[in-house]
């Protein structure tokens, strides 16, 4: 079956602008994650949804950020006035079951954000 | 704190040879989980291999093996018979549980900062 995909791959944005990232997860998974990875860094958690439900949003840094997942499966992860701090590769990964057991994330092949 | 520690920047095996990758981690939870992710050039994460706090057997998944030792808080990947295609940057992960439900954990995973890994002919 299909894994996860997001859209674009790839993304150069002027800094102010506002962009948008989809990440569409594997079929039927509950859980769905987003992730910013700065070069040569491990991920760092955003935000995680559970359905619809933003249940964490604590990774967010600032109020530029903000993810949605209104109907439970696509997710949109939108920046706001872009800095060029936020340069980075975005991952989104999705998750079978809830919060509710151990189950694993599988991940898109991500977002690569050039704020110039 | 970091909660995920690996210091292993870089590292090279020679095709066919066994390796093993290195981490630590940090938490005070008793339920807990730890994964291992690949990601190659491409950039996409490849789930490798998990292991419960609860586990008594070291997981396996083919060539590789998490060597897991919980008292030193440790769980060190290791690749059998290196291939090319393992050249990568090596992920060690860690989701953390609430100590009064056993087996459930929260979401996030806490990743540390990769091993890149070479494997020559």
């Amino acid at each position: 079956g299909a894994g996860v995909s997001q859209s674009p791959r790839y993304k150069v944005a002027k800094r102010g602008q506002d962009v948008a990232l989809r990440c569409d997860p594997i079929s039927g998974h509950v859980s769905l994650f987003w992730y910013q990875q700065a070069l040569g860094q491990g991920p760092e958690f955003l935000t995680y949804f559970q359905n619809e439900a933003q249940l964490d949003k604590s990774g967010l840094p600032s109020d530029r950020f903000f993810a949605e997942r209104p109907e439970g499966s696509v997710s949109t992860l939108k920046i706001q006035r872009t800095q060029q701090e936020d340069s980075a590769v975005y991952l989104c990964a999705s998750s079978l079951l809830g919060v509710a057991r151990v189950d694993t994330q599988y991940f898109g092949p991500g977002t690569r954000l050039t704020v110039l | 704190a970091q909660k995920i520690t690996q210091t292993q920047p870089g590292m090279f095996v020679q095709e066919k040879e066994a390796v093993t990758l290195d981490c630590t981690y940090d938490t005070s939870d008793q339920s807990y989980g730890l994964f291992w992710y690949k990601q190659p050039s491409s950039g996409e994460m490849i789930f490798l291999i998990y292991q419960g706090s609860y586990d008594e057997q070291n997981a396996t998944e083919g060539r590789y093996s998490l060597n897991f030792q919980k008292a030193r808080k440790s769980a060190n990947l290791v690749i059998s018979a290196s291939q090319l295609g393992d050249s990568a940057m090596y992920f060690c992960a860690m989701r953390e549980g609430r100590i009064a439900d056993r087996g459930s954990t929260l979401g996030r995973l806490y990743f540390g900062r990769g091993t890149q890994l070479t494997v020559w002919p």
